[in-house]
């Protein structure tokens, strides 16, 4: 059974860096790729980025300049750096596993196994 | 940018049927997955690939895609399905996972 346990910081002030981490146990770590999606209060799911297990990343280009996101093998994790937060960031931030795979249809990915979620506030 | 379109709100009647929709520019070349998601959980995946339901996911569940939308439909609407539904894709053109804006479902 595939469980992912991610934790971090949950309060920040404007302008730190937010830093999650996620945990994988169970399954296999290489052949997925490993996302962080985040949800604003009351609003919908924006997907930040994802990285494989040999580092390859593809962020979304709207938070491209401000995120890292790297990966530990090792340990089966994979975080998330957000540098310069401002109020805008407050959002859950959940950890997924991204199945990719390639059909007539060309490239996809779904997410059938999501971390609990963290919620991250900034504020002064 | 590729962008999905979602209704804020879709009602049904208890036992009936549900419809919730999810357009794009030619998103029958795509594969579409759905998500569940109910207050203070994270999502669940109900739908992968335009039509097919993860182990636990009930029948009443179902998938189509065609042209310019896909429709997520729930039959037999029951109370627990009430709940915000999110389709999604993946763009190969800007390599990234793109979420429509979410749907939020009233069983009546």
């Amino acid at each position: 059974q595939v469980q992912l346990q991610q934790w971090g910081a949950g309060l920040l002030k404007p302008s730190e860096t937010l830093s999650l981490t996620c945990a994988v146990y169970g399954g296999s770590f290489s052949g997925y790729y490993w996302s962080w999606i985040r949800q604003p209060p009351g609003k919908g799911l924006e997907w930040i980025g994802e990285i494989n297990h040999s580092g390859s990343t593809n962020y979304n280009p709207s938070l491209k300049s401000r995120v890292t996101i790297s990966v530990d093998t090792s340990k089966n994790q994979f975080s998330l750096k957000l540098s310069s937060v401002t109020a805008a960031d407050t959002a859950v931030y959940y950890c997924a596993r991204g199945h990719r795979y390639y059909d007539s249809s060309g490239y996809s990915e779904y997410f059938q196994h999501w971390g609990q979620g963290t919620l991250v506030t900034v504020s002064s | 940018s590729y962008e999905l379109t979602q209704p804020l709100s879709v009602s049904v009647a208890l036992g009936q049927t549900a419809r919730i929709t999810c357009g794009g520019n030619n998103i029958g070349s795509k594969n579409v997955h759905w998500y569940q998601q109910k207050p203070g959980q994270a999502p669940v995946l109900v739908i992968y690939r335009d039509s097919n339901r993860p182990s636990g996911i009930p029948e009443r569940f179902s998938g189509s895609n065609s042209g310019n939308t896909a429709t997520l439909t729930i039959s037999r609407a029951q109370a627990g399905d009430e709940a915000d539904y999110y389709c999604q894709v993946w763009d190969s053109s800007t390599a990234r996972v793109v979420f429509g804006g979410g749907t939020k479902l009233t069983v009546l």
